[in-house]
């Protein structure tokens, strides 16, 4: 079974450009959540999709915004870039409530 | 908000010595969550435990599961250099957003 994909694995990005990530759950898991993770800072929750309907939001600025497609893929843009969104952004899917699957990332730098 | 915890944020040990990261929630949790995070990794669910006081092993890696459902920690005995990497425990809130702790990073000294 093929695991979670994310892509692109790198991006370089200036200020104020914008920004979208994309994320391929594995086959059967219709929840897909979005961390951002930097140094020193763990996991920050940005939000879940469930069956193509936000579960949960964390406490990021509108920005930072998702969505999530019929076949369960999920993408999140962010717009109007900052340095500070510079992290690695982490996708990870699960089925219901059960353990999470993490993607390998998205290394995204903003000059 | 609901918060878990987590303390130490960094442990260093001599290869061979033991290691315990512990895992505080500020409400009972249905269920905790493991995750190891090893240096330039992504997290990697390890364990589940649902059982109040509820220990479970995986070879050298012990879990436990409070008695009130609020602490769990993870004990490594005899570290090696593979264990290296962040640990963290991570809980369902009240909506079911799972929260994940600040992570204890494990550094190994062969």
């Amino acid at each position: 079974k093929a695991g979670v994909t994310q892509t692109p694995r790198y991006l370089i990005k200036t200020r104020g450009q914008q920004v979208t990530l994309s994320c391929s759950p594995i086959s059967g898991h219709r929840s897909v959540s979005w961390y951002q993770q930097t140094p020193g800072q763990g996991l920050q929750f940005l939000f879940e999709y469930f069956s193509e309907t936000q579960r949960n939001k964390g406490n990021f600025p509108g920005r930072f915004s998702g969505r999530q497609f019929s076949n369960s893929r999920s993408e999140m843009n962010v717009s109007t870039l900052e340095l500070g969104d510079s992290a690695l952004y982490l996708c990870a899917s699960r089925r219901d409530l059960g353990a999470q699957h993490f993607g390998d990332g998205t290394r995204l730098s903003i000059l | 908000g609901q918060q878990v915890m987590q303390i130490p944020q960094y442990q260093h040990v001599q290869e061979g010595e033991d290691f315990t990261t512990y895992c505080n929630s500020s409400t009972t949790l249905s269920n905790i969550q493991w995750y190891k995070q090893r240096p330039g990794g992504h997290p990697v669910f390890l364990i589940q435990l649902v059982k109040s006081g509820e220990v479970k092993k995986q070879k050298r890696l012990t879990f436990q599961f409070g008695e009130a459902k609020k602490n769990s920690s993870l004990h490594i005995t005899a570290t090696q250099t593979t264990d290296v990497g962040t640990y963290f425990c991570a809980g369902p809130g009240n909506t079911g957003k799972l929260i994940f702790g600040q992570g204890t990073t494990l550094q190994v000294k062969p």
